[in-house]
């Protein structure tokens, strides 16, 4: 089975601009989650989707979001990016199907905003 | 307070040295204690989980759970340089849904 990928895998912006991050999921895993990885504040949960749903959010601002499609594919929109936004983006999928929640991660997107 | 904390390092140990990783909680609802290795420029992978309170050994690695104490620890016997990557521990409640909630990790370097 391939694992969870991640598209682009580095990514450079400036202040202001917008971005799009791309994350396919372990197929048959419905569930797919966020999350920000820095040095400062560790791994911290952005949102959860499942089938299509947002069913778990984070603590960050509307300049996140997301949305994830029909075939469990997940796009993550950060706007107006900030340098503090700069960090690793990474993708998680889960099948929920056992008895606990595994989560098998992406090599994630390193974002750099300039 | 944070939910989850873990100590901070980095640790940087002798090849053949015997690591503690620890963390701690402070929600009660916890159930499941995860430990995940990440390596550079990876995501992290699952390495262990156990469910409530006991031991877990699986090769070199043990993943101990006290709840009364609210503690987890991570051992690493017979430590090797491809140990070397950056250990989180994660937690969840009872269902296959919980949300994780993650320690910020603790980078580990295995000198040969």
């Amino acid at each position: 089975k391939a694992g969870v990928t991640q598209t682009p895998r580095y990514l450079i912006k400036t202040r202001g601009q917008q971005v799009t991050l791309s994350c396919s999921p372990i197929s048959g895993h419905r569930s797919v989650s966020w999350y920000q990885q820095t040095p400062g504040q560790g791994l911290q949960f952005l949102f959860e989707y499942f089938s299509e749903t947002q069913r778990n959010k984070g603590n960050f601002p509307g300049r996140f979001s997301g949305r994830q499609f029909s075939n469990s594919r997940s796009e993550m929109n950060v706007s107006t990016l900030e340098l503090g936004d700069s960090a690793l983006y990474l993708c998680a999928s889960s099948s929920q199907t056992g008895p606990y929640n595994e989560q098998f991660f992406g090599p994630g997107t390193r974002l750099t905003v300039l | 307070q944070k939910e989850v904390e873990q100590d901070p390092g980095p640790l940087s140990v002798p090849e053949g040295a015997i690591v503690s990783l620890n963390c701690t909680y402070s929600n009660s609802a916890f159930q499941y204690f995860m430990w995940y290795r990440q390596y550079s420029r990876k995501g992290p992978e699952l390495l262990m989980y156990t469910y409530s309170s006991g031991n877990k050994e699986d090769g070199r690695f043990t993943a101990q759970v006290d709840k009364s104490s609210k503690y987890i620890s991570l051992f690493i016997r017979d430590s090797q340089p491809s140990d070397s990557a950056t250990y989180l521990c994660a937690m969840s409640g009872f269902k296959a849904n919980s949300k994780l909630t993650f320690g910020k990790g603790i980078t580990l370097s295995v000198r040969p």
